[in-house]
């Protein structure tokens, strides 16, 4: 398995532009998880998904950040309208929720200028 | 609200010393403890998961205990390396992973 595959690595958009992650979880795993990681907060958890469900959108900090999970192979987190203080990396992880842990994507680095 | 805290925050120390690297939770309710590193500008790597029945797990020179009535864990680095550079988070899996602020850890020659 490739592992957990995000992308684009890299975002750079204008305040006020849409902006869309993506995420491919590692087949098989049940789980699904939004962060985002900054300076000041650390690792932040933003939504997560079991069976293509959202269960805990707690974190998602306001009506701006939406995420969905169409099937069990894709996942998206979206941002409308973007500011800059959104700049940070997001990151998606999965589990298979039998406690062989989480596996971690390698982010995308978002910039809003 | 669970949180999770690591100490020391930062950490510099001469190659070949052994570490520890310490977490403690709010809540005990532990269901699995896992430790990740990760790289500058890199993403998580784990490094040892130990489960609710156990009580420690080890990777070559890593080694993780769970004390769950205490709700801490630590983190053995024997014999650190320049390579072993990084930042060291714990996470609290219950249904969802809460993760720690970080150890901060630089090994020089």
């Amino acid at each position: 398995d490739a592992g957990v595959i995000q992308s684009p690595r890299h975002e750079v958009t204008e305040m006020g532009q849409e902006v869309t992650l993506r995420c491919k979880p590692i087949s098989g795993h049940d789980y699904l998880f939004w962060y985002r990681q900054t300076m000041m907060r650390g690792l932040e958890l933003l939504i997560y998904f079991n069976n293509n469900v959202p269960i805990d959108d707690s974190g998602m900090p306001e009506d701006r950040f939406s995420a969905k999970m169409p099937n069990a192979s894709f996942s998206t987190l979206k941002i409308q309208p973007s500011e800059p203080r959104d700049s940070a990396v997001y990151f998606c992880a999965s589990s298979d929720g039998q406690g062989d842990g989480y596996t971690f994507g390698s982010g995308t680095r978002l910039t809003v200028v | 609200k669970q949180e999770v805290t690591q100490i020391p925050a930062a950490l510099s120390v001469p190659e070949g010393e052994n570490l520890v690297l310490n977490c403690s939770f709010t809540d005990s309710a532990i269901y699995n403890l896992q430790w990740f590193r990760q790289d500058p500008g890199k993403g998580l790597t784990s490094l040892l998961l130990i489960q609710s029945s156990q009580r420690e797990q080890t990777s070559g020179r890593l080694n993780a205990s769970l004390d769950k009535s205490s709700g801490r864990s630590t983190l053995y680095i024997a014999a650190s390396q320049p390579g072993d550079s990084a930042t060291y988070l714990c996470a609290n899996n219950t249904d969802k992973l809460i993760f720690g602020t970080g150890t901060r850890l630089q090994v020089f020659p």
